[in-house]
């Protein structure tokens, strides 16, 4: 069965870490993962795409790694602000076109 | 360029009674899914449609949920009757059929509480 699992379900930091959420998923021939953000009331926004043949994508403060051997993905936040507090998603798909599969994601909160 | 839109925000009904929820994808996008998102999980896909045709439906229970994308834009997902366990966030997003580029955008959802 393809699962994803995120951990820690949830996190909070004081501003200016940097940190990293994590996330596994138990089927390593993906197509491609996806990272997102989610704010209370609202629905998702992408923040980084990373297709199977790369192993990382930058954006800004945010970096997300894959390792697909190991069926494991990374988001490294640097230097974080109270902004970014929100719920992190990760999502995997196994073909083109083909749906997402979400991990639980990880409540982020980062204290002023 | 507008996001994915979608109506109502939010929805309240009695258990047994029928909802029905709207999306209108961004311009030019052809592929349109449809998740469920229940407090405290992930989104699960309940159906996903290319132009007018769906593409996978394999999580979305039959016996009361049907979807339909009407000429290969808007969709209507429609739960009939409702239960209590439907109380969720139905979530829209659509995307493009490009290799490389398959992002997909969501729109802001319909929260349905179900009582």
């Amino acid at each position: 069965k393809q699962e994803v699992t995120q951990i820690p379900a949830a996190l909070s930091v004081p501003e200016g870490e940097n940190l990293v959420l994590n996330c596994s998923f138990t089927d390593s021939a993906i197509y491609n993962l996806q990272w997102f953000r989610q704010d209370p009331g609202k629905g998702l926004t992408s923040l980084l795409l990373i297709q199977s043949s790369q192993r990382e994508q930058t954006s800004g403060r945010l970096n997300a790694s894959l390792d697909k051997s190991s069926g494991r993905s990374t988001l490294y936040i640097a230097a974080s602000q109270p902004g970014d507090s929100a719920t992190y998603l990760c999502a995997v798909r196994y073909n083109q076109g083909g749906k997402l599969i979400f991990g639980q994601g990880t409540e982020l909160s980062v204290k002023p | 360029e507008a996001g994915v839109a979608q109506s109502p925000r939010y929805k309240i009904i009695e258990k047994r009674q029928s909802v029905a929820f709207w999306c209108n994808p961004i311009s030019g996008h052809a592929t349109l899914y449809w998740y469920q998102q229940i407090l405290g999980q992930g989104p699960k896909l309940l159906i996903q449609f290319q132009n007018n045709g769906v593409v996978d439906d394999s999580q979305l229970p039959k016996d009361r949920f049907s979807a339909e994308r009407l000429k290969g834009v808007d969709s209507t997902l429609k739960i009939q009757p409702a239960k209590l366990e439907d109380s969720a966030v139905y979530l829209c997003a659509s995307s493009r059929y490009i290799a490389g580029d398959e992002t997909q955008y969501f729109g802001p959802g319909t929260r349905l509480l179900v009582l």
